[in-house]
């Protein structure tokens, strides 16, 4: 069976640090990947999407930034972080195919003092 | 993608049958309808999703009108662990982004 997971559970940073989230999926290959973020109390925000090795794309510009260095691993990364960055970041993945459901991590929690 | 409407918040008693409207008058032939539930501080999961058929699974049921612009999620013997965020989603098959909105808060209350 398949298997999203996400580290850290939870993270507090300082502002002006940097960021790196890892998702990595098992027991599926080429699969889309996804990165969301949702603020208190509001609906998510997809951040980037990725369709394969490499492939990014960048559904809200920010100082965030994602790469997939391996078929299976999503990451996200900030050089300098914002107060605005703090929320609850979720990887989420699909199967390639057409209308398949995405399948979501236990997210990240980033607070940024 | 159609937009979604929903209401914000609905409650039920434990052990009847949980109804969750959505508004999706402007959802396009080849636009499925998702059903997502998020508890508190974890990630979404997914529920249920369909063309224009019912649908059932082992967690609830997809009741969708024959015109499309509606539908309804039911939970047959609401639990308290089904308190969570409710999410309505219509997306096309070849989109990426499921949007998500603020949804409907459902409380079980025993």
């Amino acid at each position: 069976s398949q298997t999203i997971h996400q580290w850290p559970a939870t993270l507090v940073q300082p502002v002006g640090s940097p960021l790196s989230l890892e998702c990595t999926v098992e027991g599926t290959s080429n699969p889309n990947l996804y990165w969301y973020r949702q603020a208190a109390g509001r609906g998510l925000q997809l951040l980037f999407y990725s369709v394969g090795i490499g492939q990014i794309s960048s559904e809200v510009p920010q100082n965030l930034s994602a790469s997939r260095p391996q078929d299976r691993q999503f990451i996200l990364s900030s050089k300098k972080l914002l107060l605005s960055d703090s929320g609850f970041y979720l990887c989420a993945w699909r199967a390639d195919s057409s209308y398949n459901e995405q399948f979501f991590g236990p997210g990240t929690r980033l607070t940024v003092l | 993608d159609a937009k979604t409407t929903q209401p914000p918040s609905m409650d039920c008693a434990e052990g009847r049958a949980a109804n969750l409207p959505c508004n999706h008058s402007t959802i396009s032939g080849n636009e499925y309808v998702y059903w997502y539930r998020q508890i508190h501080s974890q990630g979404p999961q997914y529920i249920i999703h369909g063309l224009k058929n019912n649908e059932t699974n082992e967690m609830a049921s997809l009741i969708i009108t024959e015109d499309r612009k509606s539908s309804t999620l039911i939970l047959p013997h609401a639990t308290l662990r089904d308190t969570a965020v409710y999410y309505c989603i219509v997306r096309d098959r070849y989109g990426q982004n499921f949007v998500f909105g603020p949804g409907t808060r459902l409380s079980v209350l025993p």
